[in-house]
């Protein structure tokens, strides 16, 4: 059965400093894997996706990577801004449907 | 429309009462899902409808929910007789391609049963 884990669940950055965020899944049969923001009491954006076949993925500030045979993906947030402050979670499609499992999230605060 | 839309926005109903949460998706997505979101289970799948497709319903979690999808397009996820546990947020997501393109969240229907 698949398993997503986010770690740190929580993280407190000052303004200017780069972002990490992690995402491992236990079964690497994954179809695709969508990074995602959601803010309070707002639904899902959709951030990045990444192809089984692809190793990364970039846009803007933000960047990708996914592992799929360590079963791991990371997130970059380059030059952290008050405004990049959310719950960020990861999902992976294991099956044809497309359903997404998703990680627990990470909830990011950005101090100014 | 220019994203998915759910409604109503909020709902607070009192327990054993039936609820209904519609759900238009994105024109032209063809692909429809719904989610639930709660404080101690975090996001899970519920049910999946794909063009005229029989749906995907492995995720609803007892037989008082049901969903249906009129025309291709909009949704609608119906709760019969309400418990406490129901208290959650419903997203509701489209997509073109969910394996090529991703998918795409509307603001999500939170419920809150008394």
């Amino acid at each position: 059965k698949q398993e997503v884990t986010q770690i740190p669940a929580a993280l407190s950055v000052p303004e200017g400093e780069n972002l990490v965020l992690n995402c491992s899944f236990t079964d690497s049969a994954i179809y695709n894997l969508q990074w995602f923001r959601q803010d309070p009491g707002k639904g899902l954006t959709s951030l990045l996706l990444i192809q089984s076949s692809q190793r990364e993925q970039t846009s803007g500030r933000l960047n990708a990577s996914l592992d799929k045979s360590s079963g791991r993906s990371t997130l970059y947030i380059a030059a952290s801004q008050p405004g990049d402050s959310a719950t960020y979670l990861c999902a992976v499609i294991t099956d044809s449907w497309g359903k997404l499992q998703f990680g627990a999230g990470t909830q990011v605060v950005v101090t100014p | 429309g220019a994203g998915v839309s759910q409604s109503p926005s909020n709902k607070v109903t009192e327990k054993g009462k039936d609820v209904e949460l519609r759900c238009d998706p994105i024109s032209g997505h063809t692909a429809l899902y719904w989610y639930r979101q709660s404080l101690g289970q975090g996001l899970e799948f519920l049910i999946y409808f794909q063009g005229n497709s029989a749906p995907d319903k492995s995720g609803l979690p007892s037989d008082r929910f049901s969903a249906e999808r009129t025309g291709g397009s909009v949704s609608t996820l119906t709760i019969q007789r309400t418990q406490q546990e129901d208290s959650a947020v419903y997203l509701c997501a489209s997509s073109l391609a969910a394996l090529a393109a991703g998918q795409y969240f509307g603001p999500g229907t939170r419920l809150l049963v008394l």
